[in-house]
């Protein structure tokens, strides 16, 4: 099946600093999807990127759908304590037998040293 | 409440016994999704309906797991002689994704996810 390949697995920075995150896969998709997951809760979606090359920010955080449709990256700027927890890139499927089904990265634990 | 509702949010059980989970997904979704996540880890694909289609089974671990729903209402996630390795949050999402045309029109792509059922077996 889809995989996604997200990176890095983990993060370790102190306050203030900036964050960058990126999924790639072999296959295209057509929606980029980023969810922030904090203990005990399910996934919580921050941001969704629907075309190729675009950019779109939801506060400190920005996120791109890459150009080849194939990545995209999401970034954190000043990061603040609050910020700890698992970060997942998805891409949609938009076509084949299984169209609509979201495909998942491995994760990104972010640690916020205050 | 507006979201989606996983129910039990805990559940202990002995090696060897059947549970079933329940998802109430937001109403008017037809898209629904069953995620395992064990410890520490990412989100296993299990199954995906979307509407009436065929579900897509392919990520059930095994043929103790089943999942069944009923149009766009309640899902149940069966797991039958439950084994240790089981353990873990079992997540469910769904989205008014409804295929190439919501793509296209930029819309209801976004999956909404409900708080979990942590599996615990003993």
């Amino acid at each position: 099946g889809q995989q996604l390949n997200q990176s890095p697995q983990s993060m370790f920075i102190q306050e203030g600093e900036d964050v960058s995150m990126n999924c790639t896969s072999s296959s295209i998709f057509n929606t980029w999807l980023w969810y922030k997951q904090e203990p005990g809760e399910g996934p919580v979606l921050l941001i969704a990127l629907y075309k190729a090359g675009e950019l779109t920010s939801n506060g400190r955080l920005t996120a791109q759908f890459g150009i080849t449709r194939k990545d995209s990256f999401l970034n954190i700027s000043a990061s603040i304590p609050s910020d700890v927890g698992i970060y997942f890139c998805a891409g949609l499927n938009a076509g084949g037998t299984s169209y609509g089904k979201l495909t998942f990265g491995q994760g990104t634990i972010l640690t916020v040293h205050p | 409440g507006a979201g989606v509702s996983q129910s039990p949010s805990n559940k202990v059980t002995e090696k060897g016994k059947d549970v079933e989970l329940r998802c109430d997904p937001i109403s008017g979704h037809t898209a629904l999704y069953w995620y395992r996540q064990r410890l520490g880890q990412g989100l296993e694909f299990l199954i995906y309906f979307q509407g009436n289609s065929a579900p897509d089974k392919s990520g059930l671990p095994s043929d103790r797991f089943s999942a069944e729903r009923t149009g766009e209402s309640v899902s149940t996630l069966t797991i039958q002689r439950t084994q240790q390795e089981d353990s873990a949050v079992y997540l469910c999402a769904s989205s008014l994704y409804r295929g190439v045309w919501a793509r296209a029109k930029r819309m209801n792509t976004e999956a909404f996810f409900g708080q979990g059922t942590r599996l615990t077996v003993v």
